[in-house]
């Protein structure tokens, strides 16, 4: 079983819905959390960086940590075309130095 | 501000061969991480440098292998490749070590090995 879990989609949804994913993970001893969002060939871009548990909020991008439940989540509103990319949850320990990545979630925003 | 630059960005090998893969972090970041990326196994932790020294080291054989340079650039080596280290290798730098406000990855450089 991998550590952390994340399903790879694909999602479609139309533009304006409202997009939530999520991450599940075994380690509790898991303490930052991220999300990235990937455009297809380039690099993986930092959206959301959240320490311990608790809420985000930054534009229509919010994060939310349940360290209870081991379970993380990145919801979007008023989705848009350019939204449409790849999300990778990440997440590590404290003093660890390695992100330990979900597999990834290929969403789609259709006008 | 520039990003983080990699290069080459496309590679052709053959099987037998080493690459040198090379990149240039933020100006002013110090620690220099690198991923691979494949469909399958996602996106794994390879190694990190900070102030020149291999600080952290994954679950990859010897055949991978990196440097850091005083200017904080790094680069990775794999020797005698092999069809399944095709892959995307992103790097990814950060102020500090550990990446304890996120790092900041470059395009990658796209290795396949025939």
């Amino acid at each position: 079983q991998k550590e952390v879990e994340q399903d790879p989609g694909p999602l479609s949804v139309p533009e304006g819905a409202i997009v939530s994913l999520n991450c599940t993970y075994s380690n509790s001893a898991f303490q930052y959390f991220m999300w990235y969002r990937q455009y297809s060939r380039k690099g993986p871009e930092l959206l959301m960086y959240t320490y311990s548990s608790g809420n985000k909020e930054d534009g229509r991008f919010t994060a939310q940590v349940d360290k209870s439940s081991k379970y993380i989540s990145l919801f979007i509103r008023d989705s848009q075309p350019s939204d449409s990319a790849t999300y990778l949850c990440a997440m590590r320990p404290q003093g660890a130095q390695k992100l330990v990545f979900g597999q990834g979630t290929r969403l789609t925003i259709n006008p | 501000k520039a990003g983080v630059t990699q290069t080459p960005r496309y590679l052709i090998k053959t099987r037998g061969q080493q690459v040198t893969l090379s990149c240039s972090p933020i100006s002013g970041h110090r620690s220099v991480s690198w991923y691979q990326q494949t469909p399958g196994q996602g996106l794994q932790f390879l190694f990190e440098y900070f102030s020149e020294t291999q600080r952290n080291k994954g679950n990859f054989p010897g055949r991978f292998s990196g440097r850091q340079f005083s200017n904080s650039r790094s680069e990775m080596n794999v020797s005698t490749l092999e069809l399944g280290d095709s892959a995307l290798y992103l790097c990814a730098s950060s102020l500090v070590q550990g990446g304890n406000y996120g790092y900041t990855f470059g395009s990658g450089t796209r290795l396949t090995v025939v």
